[in-house]
């Protein structure tokens, strides 16, 4: 069954540095997110994606935030300068509709120090 | 704010017996509402979708939906300690160009035990 793969699983970053996150979604899948999940609390909507642009972003997706679509498999998210308090789970999610269920691959969980 | 509110839980039953789990929410115009199960440090996993009022039934769950209380339950029969985890509640929401979004409950704690 297809499935939603991300990499890395794990990130320790020093604050103020940039990292990339990586997501290559299902590949029948038009529609692509995604959310943030800290620890203890809520998962949160951060940027949804589609026709290789942002469709809506949440006000945790700041200017520090970017997604790209850079080939037709991989799907990224850019923090460019992390702060402590973007230590949490990444999620990436797909859907071949835009109502339809969204599936959500394993998550990076990023760690900034 | 559009929000979706569960009990967090935990939510202890029996093997074996039913555990019902419930989420309000306030956006009138969903349309699809999800239940996802959650183990700790992994990635939310779909059990059941539901679109329209009424019970649907997948093996051991069941997902009911009132749009007019505004109101979602999950039912899981025959509890077993592998059901044991975190059940989210997410419920689509509509922005600009007719795209949407899922919004998340906090979730309610199951604990099954033998």
């Amino acid at each position: 069954e297809p499935e939603v793969t991300q990499t890395p699983s794990h990130q320790v970053t020093q604050m103020g540095q940039e990292v990339i996150l990586r997501c290559v979604p299902i590949s029948n899948h038009l529609y692509f997110y995604w959310y943030r999940q800290i620890l203890g609390q809520k998962v949160e909507f951060l940027v949804s994606f589609y026709n290789n642009e942002i469709s809506e972003k949440s006000e945790i997706f700041d200017d520090q935030f970017s997604v790209e679509r850079p080939d037709g498999s991989n799907f990224t998210l850019k923090i460019r300068s992390t702060k402590l308090e973007d230590s949490a789970m990444y999620f990436c999610a797909s859907t071949v509709g835009n109502q339809e269920t969204q599936y959500f691959g394993p998550g990076t969980r990023l760690l900034v120090l | 704010q559009k929000e979706v509110e569960q009990n967090s839980g935990p939510l202890s039953v029996p093997e074996g017996a039913i555990a019902s789990l419930n989420c309000t929410y306030s956006d009138r115009g969903s349309q699809s509402f999800f239940w996802y199960r959650q183990y700790s440090g992994k990635s939310p996993e779909l059990i059941m979708s539901i679109y329209s009022n009424g019970d649907k039934e997948d093996g051991r769950f069941t997902a009911q939906l009132n749009k007019a209380s505004q109101y979602v339950s999950l039912l899981i029969r025959d509890s077993q300690p592998s059901d044991s985890a975190t059940y989210l509640c997410a419920v689509n929401s509509f922005f600009s160009g007719g795209y949407n979004k899922l919004i998340f409950g906090a979730g309610t704690r199951l604990a099954v035990h033998p």
